[in-house]
């Protein structure tokens, strides 16, 4: 099946400082999308991305869908404490069934 | 927005009982719900798609028999782990898809329920 490469696996950053997180795929997706996940709950949507090459932001998130639409970024600007939990990247591709990548896990020192 | 709600948060069960964990959907109708296995630090894994008045459709490697899923009603999804092990101890979270933004591919999560089996 479809397989989305999501990295770094984690990241322990010092609270201020921007954090980039990206997603490939070999397949095309049709939809990238960005959840957030604290732990003990379920994933929250951050950003939904729909044509290749779309730049989107939310608050001090910044989500953008690769032209080649194999791909997706997101960046978090100013990172503060309560950044931390772990993002999610999702693609959808023609069949409408979303694959997961693996996960980021985000610290952030105060 | 759209919530999606789950019961249990969390459930603790002695070895060979069965556990019932069940998904609503409070402020829309969901004729399709979703439930995932999410392992300590991995990813969310598809167990299963629940369809409303239809037989659920599950993904390779799930055991219809062990996971029992049942969409009686638009709001309620409902997955049963029957004769419950330790190794089925994990964390089910079940999602939606909002009707009118299902091409978009937007999904709505529960809270999650961790299922621990002694």
């Amino acid at each position: 099946g479809q397989q989305l490469n999501q990295s770094p696996q984690s990241m322990f950053i010092q609270e201020g400082e921007d954090v980039s997180m990206n997603c490939t795929s070999s397949s095309i997706f049709n939809t990238w999308l960005w959840y957030k996940q604290d732990p003990g709950e379920g994933p929250v949507l951050l950003i939904a991305l729909y044509k290749a090459g779309e730049l989107t932001s939310n608050g001090r998130l910044t989500a953008q869908f690769g032209i080649t639409r194999k791909d997706s970024f997101l960046n978090i600007s100013a990172s503060i404490p309560s950044d931390v939990g772990i993002y999610f990247c999702a693609g959808r591709n023609a069949g409408n069934m979303l694959t997961f990548g693996g996960g980021t896990r985000l610290m952030v020192k105060p | 927005g759209a919530v999606v709600s789950q019961h249990p948060s969390w459930v603790i069960c002695k070895s060979g009982t069965s556990v019932k964990i069940e998904c609503r959907s409070l402020d829309f109708q969901a004729t399709t719900m979703f439930w995932y296995r999410q392992f300590p630090k991995q990813s969310l894994m598809l167990m299963a798609t629940s369809n409303e008045g239809s037989k659920a459709t599950y993904e390779q490697g799930v055991e219809k028999d062990k996971f029992l899923i049942n969409h009686a009603s638009l709001t309620l999804s409902t997955l049963t782990v029957t004769s419950a092990h330790p190794e089925d101890s994990s964390f089910y979270i079940c999602s939606a898809r909002v009707p009118g933004l299902a091409s978009t591919g937007e999904l709505f999560f529960g809270e999650g329920s961790r299922l621990t089996v002694l």
